[in-house]
């Protein structure tokens, strides 16, 4: 059983809409829940961290935490196409115990 | 920017070269990572250490060994690699634990075994 899963896409959206990004987890005990952008040839970039259930918005992204269900979100509003990139979702277990998806990889048409 | 940089970004070796990758970071962090990605696979942790102690070692080949002199600086050294080791090799750093686990990553060096 993967610790991480995400949808591998490709997701594509148009530009201006809303794209969401889903991703689940395994281990109820994880605690800390990152999101990151990863563009093609480049290393990951970090673009929000949640630790509570509930939302947390920053800019156009908005990242979403149910721990009941196990599940973490991103959401991009406005999307542009400079979003074009895959985001991968992180997550902590204790200590320095990390786990990633793969990807879901995001497209933003004209 | 992230405030981590990694030497050499591009490595060719023959599989029987010994070589050693760099990262050095310059946020003050106190945990530095070693992460393995290979095409269509998720970022594979390798190595771990909080305040130069290693803290965790996922099963790695001992082909690769790590190696950190103090909390800003953290390398990789490599010895009879397989062809699949070939792949990018990632460092990051954080906050000590108990803290911010968020992680920055450096570029990153794309290694390939020959």
């Amino acid at each position: 059983q993967k610790e991480v899963e995400q949808n591998s896409g490709p997701l594509s959206v148009p530009e201006g809409a809303i794209a969401s990004l889903n991703c689940t987890y395994s281990d109820r005990g994880s605690q800390s829940f990152f999101w990151y952008r990863q563009y093609s040839g480049k290393s990951p970039e970090l673009i929000m961290s949640i630790y509570s259930n509930g939302d947390k918005e920053d800019g156009r992204f908005t990242a979403q935490l149910n721990k009941a269900s196990q599940y973490v979100s991103l959401l991009i509003r406005d999307s542009q196409p400079s979003d074009s990139a895959t985001y991968l979702c992180a997550v902590n277990l204790t200590g320095n115990q990390f786990y990633f998806g793969t990807g879901t990889s995001l497209t933003v048409i004209p | 920017e992230t405030g981590v940089t990694q030497t050499p970004r591009h490595l060719v070796m023959g599989m029987t070269n010994k070589k050693s990758l760099k990262c050095e970071q310059h946020l003050g962090h106190n945990a530095m990572y070693w992460y393995k990605q290979s095409a269509k696979k998720p970022l594979e942790l390798m190595f771990v250490y909080n305040f130069k102690e290693q803290t965790e070692n996922n099963s790695v080949p001992s082909r690769f060994s790590p190696e950190c002199p103090n909390s800003s600086h953290l390398f990789l050294h490599l010895h009879t690699l397989q062809p699949e080791d070939s792949a990018l090799y990632l460092c990051a750093s954080s906050q000590a634990p108990g803290t911010s686990h968020e992680q920055y990553f450096g570029p990153g060096t794309r290694l390939t075994v020959t």
